[in-house]
């Protein structure tokens, strides 16, 4: 799977618009971008995925690169419950198990 | 219910004890999968098993045994741990092993090795 590169931290004013951005220049073209969120000592929860067209759902938006070799997750207006890390995965289907594999992540830190 | 069930949430254990942890769906998912993750870290897997047979193992010691008895149900085994091997276990499940999808995770069980 393609190795993805995210800015370690990010701060976002309660209310206005979070974008977090992933690289991802090696992505194959069959691979798909996931994103990912962990909130303090929970699970981490699935966010979105796409592969070429921007996805929208009633948690975020994702818009990638035409050259598919970035993207940026927006959350459209963050609350204090969207503190959190921030995983940007790439991931292809193989037919059989294949793996989900995390990066660092971005801490992104909501404030008042 | 989309929910992923793990028990126990906390474990307290000694060097020489052998415990289980258990994770449960009821979302008719093939894929089910163990990661390990330590404070601060991003979580890492460890085992996925898909329609109940193990299909990776990411170099494991031997340590953690995994079982997956049926579809709904996995376990984690574990057998003369180090302190090291304390961190938050979480379980995952995905409906189709092969077709990127959602994971759905559970809350953890957290393991502390004395």
């Amino acid at each position: 799977d393609a190795k993805t590169t995210q800015p370690p931290s990010m701060d976002c004013a309660e209310g206005r618009a979070a974008n977090l951005p992933c690289n991802h220049s090696t992505i194959s073209g069959n691979e798909y971008v996931y994103w990912y969120r962990q909130i303090h000592s929970q699970g981490p929860q699935y966010i979105i995925h796409g592969l070429k067209n921007n996805e929208t759902n009633e948690m975020a938006s994702l818009i990638i690169t035409e050259d598919r070799k970035s993207s940026t997750l927006i959350l459209p207006h963050a609350t204090l419950r969207d503190t959190a890390v921030y995983y940007c995965i790439v991931r292809a289907p193989t037919g059989t198990a294949s793996k989900l594999t995390f990066g660092t992540g971005t801490r992104l830190q909501v404030t008042l | 219910d989309t929910e992923v069930t793990q028990t126990p949430k906390h474990l307290v254990m000694g060097m020489t004890n052998k415990k289980s942890l258990k994770c449960e769906q009821h979302m008719g998912h093939r894929a089910m999968y163990w990661y390990k993750q330590k404070a601060k870290k991003p979580p890492e897997l460890m085992f996925v098993y898909s329609y109940e047979k193990l299909s990776i193992n990411e170099s494991v010691p031997s340590r953690f045994s995994p079982e997956c008895p049926n579809s709904s149900l996995l376990n984690l085994h574990l057998h003369a741990l180090q302190p090291e091997d304390s961190a938050l276990y979480l379980c995952a499940s995905s409906q189709d092993p092969g077709i990127p999808g959602e994971l759905f995770f559970g809350e953890g069980s957290r393991l502390t090795v004395l």
